[in-house]
């Protein structure tokens, strides 16, 4: 069974930094583009970032760039997003999805809560 | 980057009825184009990827159509299961963002 499972979220200050984290199973994750998608509360769903499968190419979304960065460790099916500079704009539920060939995001995790406030 | 509109932004309707959300891009994507269903509190899940393939566990009764710019969800006999958001998403190319919808919520009428 595929699963996905976000960690990591927290409160943190205007300015701070955090790193998540999503544990893998059920899949060849090495396989998989993998990406982190976000969503402020009462808001819309916001793609963040993406990694090609070995790593080798990772693209943002304008908002993020310079600030965010998303890596992988496929020995330890696991993919990570580590958040500097954050502001309250930040503020969401992260998710972790896959993608493969013709399908965007058909897995995803349960999402994990960050809070940017002072 | 590529613009996603979706409209309405709220539908009102009925167990029953046949219920239409449309997604406009502002570029052609080239029939990269899903659609995924929200309930409060859940991760988004995928009904339709390629414009117009139904992701495997889907009720048939969830269609896609169009092309380029142009693109349609359609829920052919609405379920009380289908009241949620509904968003599209294009996903032209790895190299750019992947940009979605503002999002479609079908409420009960």
């Amino acid at each position: 069974e595929v699963q996905l499972a976000e960690s990591g979220g927290d409160l943190v200050q205007p300015g701070g930094s955090l790193r998540l984290s999503c544990a893998a199973s059920g899949f060849i994750f090495s396989d998989y583009w993998m990406s982190w998608v976000r969503q402020a509360p009462g808001k819309g769903l916001e793609w963040v970032a993406n990694i090609k499968p070995d790593g080798s190419a990772t693209y943002y979304v304008d908002s993020v760039k310079g600030r965010f960065t998303i890596s992988r460790d496929n020995a330890e099916n696991s993919l990570f997003l580590q958040m500097n500079y954050l502001g309250v704009v930040d503020t969401a539920v992260y998710y972790c999805t896959r993608t493969v060939g013709a399908t965007p995001f058909d897995y995803w995790g349960q999402g994990t809560l960050v809070t940017v406030a002072s | 980057d590529i613009q996603m509109t979706q409209s309405p932004s709220t539908l009102s309707a009925s167990v029953g009825d046949r219920v239409t959300i449309t997604c406009r891009a502002s570029q052609s994507i080239n029939n990269w184009l899903a659609w995924y269903q929200q309930k409060p509190g859940k991760a988004p899940k995928l009904l339709i990827y390629k414009a117009s393939s139904l992701e495997s566990g889907v009720p048939s009764r969830f269609s896609g159509s169009g092309s380029g710019t142009e693109f349609t969800l359609t829920i052919s006999c609405l379920q009380p299961e289908d009241f949620a958001t509904y968003y599209c998403q294009q996903y032209n190319s790895y190299s750019v963002s992947w940009t979605f919808g503002q999002g479609t919520k079908v409420e009960i009428k």
